[in-house]
């Protein structure tokens, strides 16, 4: 069975821009979480989403936000990019049901200069 | 508020000697889970073990171990004999309530270096 994918796996971007991350979960998994990881704040959660709608949510700007498709595969998007948005984006599935159970992605290394 | 505390920021030990990773953890809820993950430096976060609040059986699996205390708020982390290969960093996390919630809230990560 194939593992959660993320894509692009490295990006660079100027400040200002924005950016789209995308994240396929495990086949079947239905639930997807995304976090930020940075040297300085670690990991962090951003949201989550189940069945196109999302049902937790992390202490961010609006700048960040997110959406999951029928097929449950999910993106986020940051808008305005700044310079503190450089980071380690992680997305996790997991099935209907074992939240608890949640298996991660290679995740998305963003760089914004 | 949900907080988990790993004190120790690096450690580094030779093969085969035994290592124990520190977690504290703190919660007003009865309910919750704890977590350890491993994140090699590939950059995914390889999934250790859960514990849920009502289940203090310590583990073993291999040259892993786990000690829950909740007397003290603490879920240690022991690797015995240490290899190369458990190279890696390592977050304890919490998650509470007993509904669907998968919000981990995480440490900061101990990185561990195993030196041949």
């Amino acid at each position: 069975k194939a593992g959660v994918t993320q894509t692009p796996r490295y990006l660079i971007k100027t400040r200002g821009q924005q950016v789209t991350l995308s994240c396929s979960p495990i086949s079947g998994h239905r639930s997807v979480s995304w976090y930020q990881q940075t040297p300085g704040q670690g990991l962090q959660f951003l949201f989550e989403y189940f069945s196109e709608t999302q049902r937790n949510k992390g202490n961010f700007p609006g700048r960040f936000s997110g959406r999951q498709f029928s097929n449950s595969r999910s993106e986020m998007n940051v808008s305005t990019l700044e310079l503190g948005d450089s980071a380690l984006y992680l997305c996790a599935s997991s099935l209907l049901g074992q939240w608890y159970e949640q298996y991660f992605g290679p995740g998305t290394r963003l760089t914004v200069t | 508020a949900q907080k988990v505390t790993q004190a120790q920021t690096e450690i580094s030990v030779v093969e085969k000697e035994d290592v124990t990773l520190d977690c504290v953890y703190e919660t007003r809820d009865t309910t919750y889970y704890l977590f350890w993950y491993k994140q090699p430096p590939s950059g995914e976060l390889v999934f250790l073990i859960r514990r849920n609040s009502f289940d203090e059986q310590n583990e073993i699996s291999g040259r892993y171990s786990w000690n829950f205390q909740k007397s003290t708020s603490s879920f240690n982390f022991t690797i015995t004999a240490s290899q190369v290969v458990d190279s890696a960093v390592y977050f304890c996390a919490l998650s509470v309530g007993a509904g669907a919630n998968s919000k981990l809230t995480f440490g900061k990560g101990i990185t561990l270096s195993v030196r041949p």
